[in-house]
């Protein structure tokens, strides 16, 4: 099955720096998302982003899914932006696929 | 939009009995949920795809008779950990599927201590 590789494991950030965290895979995908795992445990969607580029306030990330990675940038970061962040990949295009996760980045912001 | 909602959100039970987790759909219609399990400090590895009106379909390894899945609507997934031990406390966690894309969003998750 596909192969799904995040770095790095852990990233130690003061407030106001910025980060980028990548996600590389093994193999074509149709599918491809960003959470944010927060201390509670929630799932939070960041992006939807199976190509491309997108932006959300201080988060964007882009896909180059020819050379199999995406990239998570996250600027001016703060201490709510602490927790796990996760990429996860579907590798068909039909509905019912589900994702598979990487292990995750854990970052922690200090002030 | 797209809110998924879990219930309880956390459970303690005695070994042996059995517990029901609830996955609903909010604000959409989910042909397809999937519950995922996730191990302190691990990612989340996928037990069953469950899909409406029809079984579930089981990861490698994951015993079909001990956990159970009912995808009774668009809208509701329940799993069921039949005589459940300590080894299966976890954070249990459904994921649904909009009908009009690919993208999955999560529920809360349900911590499961068995004692």
């Amino acid at each position: 099955g596909i192969q799904v590789e995040q770095s790095p494991p852990d990233l130690i950030l003061q407030e106001g720096a910025n980060s980028t965290l990548r996600c590389n895979f093994s193999d074509s995908v149709n599918n491809l998302q960003w959470f944010h795992q927060n201390p509670w445990g929630q799932l939070i969607n960041l992006f939807y982003i199976p190509s491309g580029t997108k932006q959300n306030g201080r988060l964007s990330a882009t896909t180059v899914a020819t050379e199999r990675y995406s990239l998570l940038y996250i600027s001016s970061s703060q201490t709510t932006d602490s927790g796990v962040y996760f990429c996860a990949v579907g590798d068909t295009n039909q509905a019912g696929t589900a994702l598979i996760f990487g292990k995750g980045t854990t970052l922690s912001v200090s002030s | 939009g797209a809110v998924v909602s879990q219930h309880p959100s956390w459970v303690i039970c005695k070994s042996g009995t059995s517990v029901k987790i609830e996955c609903r759909s909010l604000d959409f219609q989910a042909t397809t949920m999937f519950w995922y399990r996730q191990f302190p400090k691990q990612s989340l590895m996928l037990m069953a795809t469950s899909n409406e009106g029809s079984k579930a379909t089981y990861e490698q390894g994951v015993e079909k008779d001990k956990f159970l899945i009912n995808h009774a609507s668009l809208t509701l997934s329940t799993l069921t950990v039949t005589s459940a031990h300590p080894e299966d406390s976890s954070f249990y966690i459904c994921s649904a599927e909009r009908e009009d894309s690919y993208e999955q969003y999560f529920g809360p998750g349900t911590r499961l201590t068995v004692t």
